[in-house]
């Protein structure tokens, strides 16, 4: 099974500061997913980054999946108290078949 | 499309009483699973089903059991509870040959006392 290790687990910030977290792992992801949750709710799907070097971006969000597929990084710019939340980041292997391995999370709190 | 639902929302046991934890999607999802989220940690995969009638074991698998007689339906059966149970558990669902995006339900929050 896959580690994925997720930095820094906790971050409070001020409105308007930007801010980047983590998902690292030994391996090589085949692909891999960010989602959100806030409390008392589920996970939401943020994104999914397959392609090695690949860059995706969602309004404030960056997405950024390393050249070797072993990392990936969460960049928000200007965060706003909405984002305030746990990131997940989680990877599905090869086979897929409908299971995740996930990371332990980065909870993050913005300030207004 | 009500996507994926869970009940009960929330649900106290006591230890060694047995409960059945309900989910349902309706997207047409090939894929269910359930995992279960402990203060400071992720998600972790208790078991998941890649159709009708198939099921497997994921990472804490014990003192549960599954079923899956439709596409639809995936309940999570606790056999005796124990407090080591108490935790959130979520549903989620994903698609065949896609690249593992999975749909979340809300949750279902239980104590055992």
């Amino acid at each position: 099974t896959q580690l994925l290790e997720q930095s820094p687990q906790f971050l409070s910030i001020q409105e308007g500061e930007n801010l980047t977290v983590y998902c690292n792992s030994s391996s090589v992801f085949s692909s891999l997913q960010w989602y959100r949750q806030e409390p008392g709710e589920g996970p939401v799907l943020l994104v999914t980054v397959v392609t090695g070097g690949e860059v995706k971006k969602l309004k404030r969000l960056t997405f950024q999946f390393g050249d070797a597929r072993k990392d990936s990084s969460l960049h928000i710019t200007a965060a706003q108290p909405g984002d305030t939340g746990l990131y997940l980041c989680a990877e599905t292997g090869e086979t897929n078949a409908g299971k995740s391995t996930f990371g332990d999370g980065t909870t993050l709190t913005v300030k207004p | 499309n009500a996507g994926v639902t869970q009940t009960p929302k929330f649900q106290v046991l006591k230890t060694g009483q047995s409960m059945t934890l309900q989910c349902a999607q309706d997207m047409n999802h090939e894929y269910m699973s359930w995992y279960r989220q402990d203060p400071g940690m992720g998600l972790r995969l208790i078991h998941y089903s890649v159709g009708a009638g198939i099921t497997d074991q994921g990472e804490v698998p014990n003192g549960y059991n599954v079923s899956r007689s439709t596409t639809e339906d995936f309940p999570l059966r606790l056999l005796s509870a124990a407090p080591s149970q108490t935790s959130v558990y979520f549903c989620a669902s994903s698609s065949f040959g896609g690249s593992g995006e999975q749909y979340f339900g809300p949750g279902t929050r239980l104590t055992v006392t």
